[in-house]
């Protein structure tokens, strides 16, 4: 079975500070990637996805991520972060070959200071 | 196009009893999800249908179950519920080709006492 990795529990940075949160996956073989986020008191919603082609994917509001396939990696970034970024992040990973049965990291809840 | 609605929103039962979750799907989606959402274990799977059929499952005690209608729209039910069962339960529409985006809906929090 395939398994998410977010190594970053709890995030405290003050605005304008540079972001970058991990995301590690098991499953070697071809994978869709997502990012969502989940601000206060609202529904999950998609930040940026990767199925093919250029690594790096650019998301809404300024978030990118890297796909870097040797690493099984698909880490999210923002080189300038606001107050209203303040968030839980979940990465996902899928098999397109498996239906939609996505597997969820437990998340990393970001607090940014103003 | 309105967004994947969840009813009820929120929930209180007592232990051994029983509860069903509504999901209505995005308008022409014809795959939803199911997610449990808790602070220690984030969104672990709970099951897929697709045209009515289960097309994925989790791994989550045969109490959890499902249906999907011919309007795509879904159900889960809960039987014999346990005080662990407290979470917000996702539901989440897709397409339906694999590996699409999913959408997701507010939950319902389901509170077992």
């Amino acid at each position: 079975a395939q398994s998410v990795s977010q190594h970053n529990h709890h995030v405290i940075l003050s605005e304008a500070a540079s972001l970058e949160l991990g995301c590690n996956y098991s499953y070697g073989g071809t994978v869709n990637l997502f990012w969502y986020v989940q601000y206060p008191g609202q529904h999950l919603q998609l930040l940026l996805k990767y199925f093919s082609g250029d690594p790096l994917v650019k998301g809404i509001k300024g978030f990118e991520a890297e796909f870097i396939k040797s690493k099984f990696s698909f880490n999210l970034r923002k080189p300038s972060v606001q107050w209203s970024d303040t968030a839980e992040y979940f990465c996902a990973v899928n098999s397109p070959n498996t239906g939609n049965q996505f597997y969820f990291g437990t998340g990393t809840s970001l607090t940014v200071i103003p | 196009k309105a967004g994947v609605t969840q009813t009820p929103r929120y929930l209180i039962k007592t232990r051994g009893q029983q509860v069903t979750l509504s999901c209505s799907p995005i308008s022409g989606h014809r795959s939803v999800s199911w997610y449990q959402q808790t602070p220690g274990q984030g969104l672990q799977f709970l099951f897929e249908y697709f045209s009515e059929t289960q097309r994925n499952k989790g791994n989550f005690p045969g109490r959890f179950s499902g249906r999907q209608f011919s309007n795509s729209r879904s159900e889960m039910n809960v039987s014999t519920l346990e005080l662990g069962d407290s979470a917000l339960y996702l539901c989440a529409s897709s397409l339906g080709e694999g590996g699409g985006i999913q959408y997701f809906g507010a939950g319902t929090r389901l509170s077992v006492l």
